[in-house]
């Protein structure tokens, strides 16, 4: 069982430039959820879909930031014209839903440094 | 809306102390309540949840009391190791069936041998 697989571990930008990262979930899990966690912030919920379809992104910053979910193994978290208020740590989390729902499983993190 | 206070940003105890977390909660709604833990490098990982009030979780020798009076969920253990040595987040989840979860500031939890 290899749990949540984000990719890249690390990845480093200049101002201005697109970011993307990649999730894995859970073979099974029907959510998938995205966060971001700084020491300032914390740890903040960003979006989130079920069976593929997105259900809540009232975390996410409008302009810039956008997810999607092609299919059920693979999700991704797009960054356009990055900033450096956007260097963080994203999470993606899995879950099996119903009577685990709040059970997530997180993946390593992607950090992301914008320079 | 809904939110999770940790008072304390670090915590720093010396091997077989006891441990106390404390976590407060304010929402609307009824909650189920969670700790996550998080060791350096990985996402944080369940520890122990509740879903009704005035239970108890435990889990590894972690206890919390989901106390809806005081509206809180302090995090303890009797006697703590080296290896406890991480971030406690505690969290709460209002919404029916979503997963999605607020969370606490988190306590840094330093554990000397």
């Amino acid at each position: 069982n290899a749990g949540v697989i984000q990719t890249p571990r690390h990845k480093v930008t200049g101002k201005g430039q697109e970011a993307t990262l990649w999730c894995e979930p859970i073979s099974g899990h029907s959510a998938v959820f995205w966060y971001r966690q700084t020491i300032v912030q914390g740890l903040e919920f960003l979006t989130y879909f079920r069976n593929q379809a997105p259900i809540d992104d009232s975390g996410m910053p409008k302009e810039r930031f956008s997810a999607q979910m092609p299919n059920q193994s693979h999700s991704t978290l797009k960054i356009q014209s990055t900033q450096p208020q956007d260097s963080a740590v994203y999470l993606c989390a899995s879950s099996l839903g119903g009577k685990n729902t709040g059970q997530l499983y997180f993946g390593e993190g992607s950090k992301l440094t914008v320079l | 809306g809904d939110s999770v206070t940790q008072k304390q940003g670090q915590v720093t105890l010396s091997e077989d102390d006891f441990l106390f977390i404390n976590c407060t909660y304010s929402t609307t709604t009824y909650p189920t309540l969670f700790w996550y833990v998080q060791y350096p490098g990985q996402g944080p990982q369940l520890l122990l949840k509740v879903t009704t009030a005035n239970n108890k979780g435990i889990s590894r020798g972690f206890e919390a009391t989901y106390d809806k009076g005081t509206t809180s969920f302090h995090l303890q253990k009797a006697s703590v190791q080296e290896s406890d040595s991480a971030v406690y987040f505690c969290a709460l989840n209002t919404g029916a069936n979503t997963g999605k979860l607020t969370f606490g500031h988190g306590t840094i939890l330093r554990v000397h041998p």
